[in-house]
């Protein structure tokens, strides 16, 4: 089964930074990974799916690259609202999440 | 809009039965393979098991192979998660998540609210 490597697990940042969580792969997956955003007592939301393609709705702030092996999720400009866990998934085979990164108010 | 609303979770004792149900509206189900994620308490999100657009293909994560059933009824706009022998790190809330891109594996851009499932003795 493919595994997904998360790196932080977590991070703590002010408004404004710059922020970058990756996504290993065990072994390639081509462009088959999303980005999702969880806040407390909700489900997960979409933001950005086969690496690099922004959801509908989803803030420009918010961008993914990557393919293969190695992915990034950045937030260009961190917002008080994007204190939340991050997760990667891919469904290149099977289904897996990374372990997730907590985003953390420094 | 896209709507799942999941049901049917509670407390139950290890060994037991339970089975979850998941509604939805606003969409062609019939068209999508829908999901079931979990999430135990505080922990990362794991994938359970999906089912084909037409009920006739279905794949099961390891730890729920043998032990959990899914289904789901395209009159009625349905899906269900039968799970049996339950144990204690199946604790978890479940829930259903449409794949967008129709096939049995993708992402999901609608989640329901989840259900709660506990299994205490």
């Amino acid at each position: 089964a493919i595994q997904l490597t998360q790196s932080p697990s977590s991070l703590s940042a002010s408004v404004g930074d710059r922020v970058t969580i990756t996504c290993r792969a065990s072994q390639g997956i081509s462009s088959a990974l999303a980005w999702y955003q969880q806040k407390p007592g909700k489900a997960p939301k979409l933001l950005i799916y086969d690496a690099s393609t922004l959801q509908s709705g989803v803030p420009s702030r918010f961008s993914g690259s990557g393919s293969g092996t190695d992915f990034t999720l950045t937030i260009s400009s961190l917002q008080p609202e994007d204190f939340a866990a991050y997760y990667c998934q891919q469904f290149n085979e099977g289904l897996t999440f990374g372990g997730g990164t907590k985003v953390e108010i420094k | 809009q896209v709507q799942l609303v999941e049901s049917g979770g509670g407390v139950v004792q290890p060994g037991r039965s339970l089975r979850l149900s998941c509604a939805a509206s606003g969409f062609t189900f019939s068209n999508y393979g829908i999901h079931w994620v979990r999430q135990a308490p505080g922990k990362g999100l794991e994938w359970v098991a999906v089912i084909s657009y037409d009920g006739n293909n279905k794949y099961y994560a390891d730890s729920v192979k043998g032990r959990f059933t899914i289904s789901r009824d395209n009159s009625k706009n349905r899906l269900y998660l039968q799970m049996n022998s339950l144990r204690l790190e199946d604790t978890a809330v479940y829930f259903c998540a449409k794949d967008e891109r129709g096939y049995s594996f993708g992402y999901f851009g609608h989640w329901g609210q989840g259900t709660l499932v506990t299994v205490s003795s």
